[in-house]
Parts: C-alpha cells; structure tokens; sequence
C-alpha cells in the first residue's frame, strides 16, 4: 500500500462544474497535509495546506481533512479550462524530518 | 512572498561532463531544500532532503558521489551531476522549506539533457 494515494485520473469536468480531488494517506501520524498543482512541463506550486479536521477554503478552492478516516480532498469550484494541471496531495508525519510524503497526482481536464 | 529560482532553467551537456545547479531562495530564509527528480509524465521523486551546514540525507537507491548536494547558506544550495550520462537526462527540481511550516515553495526546475 502506497503512504499517499490518489486517483491518477484522468478527472474531466466542464467549465464551471466542481471539480473533487480526492487522496488517501496510511500514516496515523500525518499532521500537515498540502495540495500542489502542477502543470505540464513545469514545477509544482502550492496551493493549499491545511493541519487540522474540517474545511479550509481560499478563493475557489476548498480542503477537506478528515483525520480519522485518514482523508484529505480538495474541490475546485467554478472549475475554468486554466485549473487543467496535475494536482499532487502531500503528507507530512513530524517524525518524518520534514519531507512530505507526495502522491502520484490525478490529472485534471477541464473541458470548455 | 516565497520566491524560489533555479538556475539554469535548461542544460545540455556531454556524456561524462558534470552540471551545477544551483537553487535559491529569494525571500526567505530555508533551514531545509529538497531536491526532486522528474521523468516525462511520472511522479515526483525525492533524490535528497539537504540541511543548512550539514551534511545531506540521501533516499534510497540515489548515489550520493555522483549527486553532489551542498548547502552552503540559508538561501542557497546546489546539485552538481557528476560524470552525467544520458539516463541522467531529466527535470530536476529544488524546493525549500521555511523554517516554521512543512509548507514547501518550488523552484522552476531545471530540464537537463545529457548528449
């Protein structure tokens, strides 16, 4: 079983749907939890990061964390053709000296 | 805020040559860099988490005498390649890490090609 897994995809919504990212992660410890997206041939920004149960929102984008069944997702609203990018979830565990755990990234078309 | 740069962007070099790359953070200070490889349309690979003054920690199966990391300063660390070959040829990628958060800021990457 993989530390962080996530559907690869690929996800397709039209413009203007909501787009749901989802990730799952096998560690109990994980404490920080992150999304990133990354476009094709460039390096990956982040975007959202949240610590704790419950939602977090910024603009279109909302996290969702629930810890005990060690899920973590991300919705996109109002989805526009630019959200098309590979999304990577990534785990912190403390012990872990500071490297987040990344998933492999759903990929994410948002049709016109 | 938490501007990364890279550099060079892209490099093309002679089998059994060696490439600096050198990773920066411009307005912060990073106690931690990363550095990542990538290869065409897989997954993020972490090659070596490097800490200000010590010595890096390289992960499984990434060779440490040809991936040379250093991390002089608290805005600066470099990968040097050496005695590339061309399955070397890929997308490197740092990262750093303020000091507070586990929150990581990418660099552009830098696209290695090894003739």
């Amino acid at each position: 079983q993989k530390e962080v897994e996530q559907n690869s995809g690929p996800l397709s919504v039209p413009e203007g749907a909501i787009a749901s990212l989802n990730c799952t992660y096998s560690d109990r410890g994980s404490q920080s939890f992150f999304w990133y997206r990354q476009y094709s041939g460039k390096s990956p920004e982040l975007i959202m990061s949240i610590y704790s149960n419950g939602d977090k929102e910024d603009g279109r984008f909302t996290a969702q964390l629930n810890k005990a069944s060690q899920y973590v997702s991300l919705l996109i609203r109002d989805s526009q053709p630019s959200d098309s990018a590979t999304y990577l979830c990534a785990v912190n565990i403390k012990s872990n000296a500071g490297k987040s755990t990344f998933g492999d990234g759903t990929t994410l078309t948002v049709k016109p | 805020g938490a501007v990364v740069s890279q550099h060079p962007s892209r490099v093309i070099c002679k089998s059994g040559t060696s490439v600096k790359i050198e990773c920066r953070s411009l307005d912060f200070q990073a106690t931690t860099m990363f550095w990542y490889r990538q290869f065409p349309k897989q997954s993020l690979m972490l090659m070596a988490t490097s800490n200000e003054g010590s010595k890096a920690t390289y992960e499984q199966g990434v060779e440490k005498d040809k991936f040379l990391i250093n991390h002089a300063s608290l805005t600066l660390s470099t990968l040097t390649v050496t005695s590339a070959h061309p399955e070397d040829s890929s997308f490197y990628i740092c990262s750093a890490r303020p000091g507070a958060t586990y929150e990581q800021y990418f660099g552009p990457g830098t696209r290695l090609t090894v003739t």
